[in-house]
């Protein structure tokens, strides 16, 4: 079975400055896709970035960008020029290509990020 | 274009009560998820519908937890009876599908806002 671990409850990071999101995860399938999600105070889950595990190129998207370490099961989040607006909790969830499971999203326990004026 | 809608926003009954859960997806969207969302943990699938059947259901608690996809569009989660243990969120999701090649198009979901339950 899949699992997906996010081993920083809370991070902090002030105003403009970088932060990185740890998320490690455990599946013996080769294709899948790799999430992260933003959920603000509002609760609604906020797709932030995408990765396909075929592709070896790291997703970017404007601000955020992620490290993802295929061998080492790894798939960190940059948020580079931290905003306000970034304060949310972030999961990190893994999803199988094929199969009857495609589709379903395996989520971490999430980390609460603080930005900080 | 419109989001995934849900309803109720909150929703506080009392243990052994029954509740249920309203979702309308994204228009033309054929795969539809309810999750479960507990407090500090990250969302866990409950069932997944692909039109008006269902592909898994495997985490649902079908003693006390039912879901319907009638006519393929809105669904309906209900809790019969309520368990202290089910106060969580409940999340609706929804993603298009990729006829062509008989995958969900970019695996994307896209959520409601939810529901939060309280079992007192």
């Amino acid at each position: 079975a899949q699992t997906v671990t996010q081993s920083q409850p809370e991070m902090s990071v002030q105003e403009a400055e970088t932060v990185t999101l740890s998320c490690t995860y455990d599946t013996s399938e080769s294709n899948y896709y790799l999430f992260w999600y933003k959920q603000p105070p509002s609760r609604q889950m906020i797709l932030v970035i995408r990765q396909e595990a075929y592709k070896q190129q790291n997703a970017t998207e404007n601000r955020f960008s992620v490290n993802f370490q295929k061998a080492a099961k790894s798939f960190s989040l940059k948020i580079s020029d931290s905003q306000l607006g970034d304060t949310a909790m972030y999961f990190c969830a893994f999803s199988q290509l094929y199969g009857g499971s495609q589709g379903n999203l395996i989520f971490g326990k999430g980390t609460k990020l603080s930005v900080k004026p | 274009e419109a989001g995934v809608a849900q309803s109720p926003r909150y929703k506080i009954i009392e243990k052994r009560q029954s509740v249920a859960f309203w979702c309308n997806p994204i228009s033309g969207h054929a795969t539809l998820y309810w999750y479960q969302q507990i407090l500090g943990q990250g969302p866990k699938l409950l069932i997944q519908f692909q039109n008006n059947g269902v592909v898994d259901d495997s985490q649902l608690p079908k003693d006390r937890f039912s879901a319907e996809r009638l006519k393929g569009v809105d669904s309906t989660l209900k809790i019969q009876p309520a368990k202290l243990e089910d106060s969580a969120v409940y999340l609706c999701a929804s993603s298009a599908r990729d006829f062509q090649y008989q995958l969900l198009a970019k695996n994307i979901q896209y959520f409601g806002a939810g529901t939060r339950l309280s079992v007192l």
